[in-house]
């Protein structure tokens, strides 16, 4: 199945410090969304985009959905160290018979306090 | 708030056996779906479905089938269990384009 390529793999940063993530794909998208998984649970939700050139925030997360309709990327203010785990992106495209959406690999966040 | 329940956390299973995972969702949804996830492959879809009865391959269903006999449960089968099954396995159902996913199951396939 078609892919999102999801950059970095994996990031090491001290707390405090503010992270950045991107996704990038061939194909356009009409939403992308954004999840966090700890270790050992189920990925959750943090923030859905629906528009060419949204910006989101959810506390201290902020995403974009790129004006070309091919990009996201998730920032992460102040880190702190339970924001370690595996972030991903997904992209959806609308229509009928869409039923999934394409996952990107995941960023591996670990943070040193 | 949407709720996936996964009926187990952790299995482990013999090789050859018959394995049952169970999702079972509180509202409603038409769309369920079954994923494993490995380090560095990602989330890998195995099965989906849209509605009772209904059932669709993923990019990666041998091994697998699937069950979905009422509209909140979706049962993976792993038929004959293989080593190359340890994995952790993740159920999801979708609102409108929002994925939402139960807790995870790791089974350890011995």
């Amino acid at each position: 199945g078609q892919q999102l390529n999801q950059s970095p793999q994996s990031m090491f940063i001290q707390e405090g410090e503010d992270v950045s993530m991107n996704c990038t794909s061939s194909s356009i998208f009409n939403t992308w969304l954004w999840y966090k998984q700890d270790p050992g649970e189920g990925p959750v939700l943090l923030i859905a985009l629906y528009k060419a050139g949204e910006l989101t925030s959810n506390g201290r997360l902020t995403a974009q959905f790129g004006i070309t309709r091919k990009d996201s990327f998730l920032n992460i203010s102040a880190s702190i160290p339970s924001d370690v785990g595996i972030y991903f992106c997904a992209g959806h495209v609308s229509g009928a018979g869409s039923y999934q959406l394409t996952f990107g690999k995941g960023t591996k966040l670990s943070v040193i306090p | 708030d949407v709720k996936v329940t996964q009926s187990s956390r952790y299995l482990v299973k013999r090789t050859g056996e018959k394995v049952f995972l169970e999702c079972v969702q509180d509202m409603d949804h038409e769309n369920m779906f079954w994923y494993r996830q490995d380090p560095g492959l990602g989330l890998r879809l195995i099965y989906f479905s849209y509605d009772v009865k209904m059932k669709e391959k993923g990019d990666i269903p041998e091994g697998y089938s699937v069950s979905r006999e009422k509209k909140e449960r979706f049962s993976l089968i792993l038929e004959s269990a293989s080593t190359n099954q340890t994995s952790m396995y993740l159920c999801a159902i979708k609102r409108t384009v929002e994925a939402f996913f139960g807790q995870g199951t790791r089974l350890t396939v011995v």
